[in-house]
């Protein structure tokens, strides 16, 4: 059974700079969530695909922040001009339409 | 919009000792409510859920929660913990919409 898969696991970059995330979901879940989680936190809602539309938005994410889901299958997540800010665990969960959500372990983002 | 709370930000025990972590949630309408486990630099992987029926779950590893409507609370619960369980736990609600919100986690650490 394969999981949700993200890549890369890491990434440093500089402020700035533009970064993208790329998640796998499980390949019969029709539904892909994006959340971020920062350290002692839980996670918080950034956006969710059914198929490839973009349902829903969190007021989280700016307009530096960009995902997509073109085909209804992988979605990327896309960070323009990063800030410090930023620095955080970006994961990505998959579901059917109505089960429970399983997550990817995650891709953590460091700015310098 | 739903709120989680999760009442002790850390936990320590001793193993073979019972545990029990607590969540109280607020809702205007039905919920869904969900415990996850997050072990270091990893995502988070799914130990139980309360869709509807009986209030009292069982899930994976031994843990099991009692959903208590009138208390709007969801506690979980293990008889015996081993070092093995030490990690995050976060509990988590959907109400309306798709989105998970979470608590802000307990962190569980079991001594020998």
């Amino acid at each position: 059974d394969t999981g949700v898969s993200q890549n890369p696991r890491h990434k440093i970059t500089k402020r700035g700079q533009n970064v993208t995330f790329r998640c796998d979901p499980i390949s019969e879940h029709n539904r892909l969530y994006w959340y971020r989680q920062t350290l002692g936190q839980g996670p918080e809602f950034l956006t969710y695909f059914q198929n490839e539309a973009q349902l829903e938005k969190s007021r989280l994410l700016s307009d530096r922040f960009s995902a997509e889901r073109p085909k209804g299958s992988f979605s990327t997540l896309e960070i323009q001009r990063t800030e410090q800010g930023d620095s955080a665990m970006y994961l990505c969960a998959s579901s059917l339409a109505y089960g429970p959500q399983h997550f990817g372990d995650g891709t953590r983002l460091s700015i310098l | 919009a739903q709120s989680v709370t999760q009442l002790d930000s850390q936990v320590p025990v001793f193993e073979e000792a019972p545990v029990e972590l607590r969540c109280n949630y607020s809702s205007s309408v039905s919920v869904y409510l969900f415990w996850y486990v997050q072990y270091p630099n990893q995502g988070l992987q799914l130990l139980l859920k309360y869709l509807s029926g009986s209030t009292l779950v069982k899930g994976i590893n031994g843990f099991e929660a009692e959903f208590n409507k009138s208390q709007t609370s969801f506690h979980l619960r293990k008889p015996s913990v081993h070092i093995s369980d030490t990690a995050e736990y976060f509990c988590a609600v959907i109400g309306s919409g798709s989105r998970l919100t979470f608590g802000e986690g307990t962190q569980l650490t079991v001594n020998p």
